[in-house]
């Protein structure tokens, strides 16, 4: 599974939109980009997932650059309980490990 | 409700004795895991089961043990736990036949070997 590269910490204002930068510059033609997020020692949370094309769903939406090498992840209208740990993830479909890096720690200011 | 369910939420125990971390699912997945999570390691992966009567080792199996006897559960065992397994673990299920489809993790179980 390619590796991915996540600034280690950022932070928004409370209603403004949340974008996460990843960088995953080896990335192969059949991986894809999950991001997950853990909410204090939560267990991860699923958000969003995509392989080429832009997604979004009703917790964000997901950007993927034309060449796949970084995408940006984005909540829209971040609240405080989006203040957690993002993980920006790439895998095959027939892969089932996860390989977690260490994130990005979103800060949402009141 | 659709979810991984863990018991026991906390746990202290002493070197050397034995203890089973529990983990259920109620969707039917074919697919289980473990992690532990330590700081400055993130989440590393200790066993996998793609089904009942198939498991495989992770990263770092090394002093756990796992069984898969029925779908919906998949135990993580402890025969001789020591302090360097004091840590946070999850577990997390996964229906294979939608490929795409997130992990789902239970809440986790946060374990000190004193």
């Amino acid at each position: 599974d390619a590796k991915t590269t996540q600034p280690p910490s950022m932070d928004c204002a409370e209603g403004r939109a949340a974008n996460l930068p990843c960088n995953h510059s080896t990335i192969s033609g059949n991986e894809y980009v999950y991001w997950y997020r853990q909410i204090h020692s939560q267990g991860p949370q699923y958000i969003i997932h995509g392989l080429k094309n832009n997604e979004t769903n009703e917790m964000a939406s997901l950007i993927i650059t034309e060449d796949r090498k970084s995408s940006t992840l984005i909540l829209p209208h971040a609240t405080l309980r989006d203040t957690a740990v993002y993980y920006c993830i790439v895998r095959m479909d027939s892969s089932y490990k996860l390989i977690f890096g260490s994130g990005t720690r979103l800060l949402v200011r009141p | 409700e659709a979810q991984v369910t863990q018991n026991p939420r906390y746990l202290i125990t002493v070197t050397g004795k034995k203890l089973t971390v529990t983990c259920s699912q109620n969707m039917n997945h074919e697919y289980m895991s473990w992690y532990r999570q330590d700081p400055g390691l993130g989440l590393r992966q200790i066993y996998y089961s793609m089904n009942v009567e198939v498991t495989d080792k992770g990263d770092v199996p090394e002093g756990y043990k796992v069984s898969r006897k029925e779908k919906r559960n998949f135990p993580l065992i402890l025969e001789s736990p020591s302090p360097n397994q004091t840590s946070l673990y999850f577990c997390a299920s996964r229906d294979p036949s939608r490929p795409n489809y997130g992990y789902t993790f239970g809440s986790g179980t946060r374990l000190t070997v004193v």
